[in-house]
């Protein structure tokens, strides 16, 4: 299995400002994946961050909103740029680990932000 | 396109009650289904997937699931209830060497 752990774990931020959430894995991973949870809604995939390249984002996700670094194996972050009200959500950090035939999702406690 | 049907968005059972949460999907190819658990205020915990094999998933906490081809669902089971599973609970396919796809949620309220 995976622990990954967030931080912050929760926010109240000023429109206008960036957040830069980070992201540790306590192993290696090759892909990280970005995910937003919208109130009352489901996990809607942002990014995949591979490590020593650009991340690879879904559509209606850009890179100037919501740039990723990935400097190691272990880490990534993801920055939420000029807020919005509208991007208040829960911010997931996920990783993918082989296990039983497929792989396996496992996924960060959230990143809990308000924009006021 | 993948895509994810949780028909219920809350769930209320009485404690010690046998449990369903509903889940359907809709794929090209062959699916691998999972269910996620939500506590509040923590990330998404794995509760048991299906593969291939054995039609009926037994994983984590006395959770169950039974894969139907037929119907294209996977429903969530479990034989008696208890409050501790008050939680979000979601359904969620990939195909192949695809992205996750989650559904939209149930909210499941054991009731003591």
């Amino acid at each position: 299995s995976a622990v990954i752990s967030q931080k912050p774990s929760r926010d109240i931020c000023q429109r206008g400002t960036s957040l830069t959430i980070q992201c540790q894995v306590d192993s290696q991973v090759t892909m990280m994946f970005w995910y937003r949870q919208q109130p009352g809604q489901s996990l809607t995939l942002i990014a995949t961050a591979n490590q020593g390249s650009e991340a690879t984002y879904e559509s209606g996700f850009v890179i100037d909103k919501f740039p990723i670094s990935r400097p190691n194996l272990t880490f990534s972050t993801l920055t939420v740029s000029n807020m919005s009200p509208e991007d208040s959500s829960i911010y997931l950090c996920s990783v993918e680990l082989k296990k039983g035939g497929d792989t396996e999702a496992f996924f960060g406690q959230g990143t809990r932000l308000t924009v006021v | 396109a993948q895509s994810v049907a949780q028909p219920e968005d809350q769930v209320n059972v009485a404690e010690g009650n046998p449990l369903t949460v509903k889940c359907t999907y809709s794929v090209s190819g062959n699916p691998y289904l999972f269910w996620y658990v939500q506590y509040p205020n923590r990330g998404l915990q794995f509760l048991l997937k299906y593969i291939t094999g054995d039609n009926l998933v037994k994983g984590s906490y006395g959770f169950e699931a039974e894969f139907n081809k037929s119907q294209t669902s996977f429903h969530l089971k479990k034989p008696s209830a208890l409050v501790s599973d008050s939680a979000l609970y979601f359904c969620a396919v990939r195909v192949g060497g695809q992205n996750f796809v989650f559904g939209p949620g149930t909210r499941l309220s054991v009731l003591p």
